[in-house]
């Protein structure tokens, strides 16, 4: 399995402005994967990230807003733009594995005032 | 599209108590099937998986059956402890390798 770290753990943000999250892993990995997990609610995929390609955004998710870099392939980040309250979640990155399973990091928790 | 429905929480059971969490899932496919578990403050740990059907996925102590008759994957555990406690997701895979996660299941253990 691979070894994920997130930077930061948390951070408490005030509204309008941005937040970078960054994503390391162990190894080299084609596929990573950005998702949000609102209080209380289950994961949602924002984006996918290959490397050397524009990420994959999924409905409800825009570019704009979570813009995403893949500039290797053990590092990735999200940021999170003009934030609002609404954006206060949890926000994960995770990297495929074998047979379709995927390695979670920690988590970056975001509270946005 | 895909979904997966899990049974609501939070469960609350007893030191060394019976536990299931019942899991359904629609797919036009052949899935692979994942429970994933988050503790406090942590991230998401693979818990346990099946890749076909009547495939058993195990893992410290957990056990989930892939059932493509009944499109089940309900997660048990024989006896379960304190430490359990803790968030449970089922999950299936798309074959874009996306992962469609239902919506947790809340498990407390007391003493």
């Amino acid at each position: 399995s691979a070894v994920i770290s997130q930077k930061p753990s948390r951070d408490i943000c005030q509204r309008g402005t941005s937040l970078t999250i960054q994503c390391q892993v162990d190894s080299q990995v084609t596929m990573m994967f950005w998702y949000r997990q609102q209080p209380g609610q289950s994961l949602t995929l924002i984006a996918t990230a290959n490397q050397g390609s524009e990420a994959t955004y999924e409905s409800g998710f825009v570019i704009d807003k979570f813009p995403i870099s893949r500039p290797n392939l053990t590092f990735s980040t999200l940021t999170v733009s003009n934030m609002s309250p609404e954006d206060s979640s949890i926000y994960l990155c995770s990297v495929e594995g074998t047979g379709e399973t995927q390695y979670f990091g920690p988590g970056t928790r975001l509270l946005v005032l | 599209g895909d979904s997966v429905t899990q049974m609501e929480g939070p469960v609350t059971l007893s030191e060394e108590a019976f536990l299931t969490i019942n899991c359904t899932y629609t797919a036009t496919g052949y899935p692979s099937l994942f429970w994933y578990v988050q503790y406090p403050g942590e991230g998401l740990q693979l818990l346990l998986k099946a890749t076909k059907a009547d495939d058993k996925g195990s893992n410290k102590g957990f056990e989930a059956t892939y059932r493509k008759e009944t499109t089940s994957f309900h997660l048990e555990k024989g006896s379960v402890q304190v430490s359990d406690s803790a968030v449970y997701f089922c999950a299936l895979s798309e074959p874009t390798d996306k992962l469609i996660f239902g919506t947790g299941t809340r498990l407390q253990v007391f003493p």
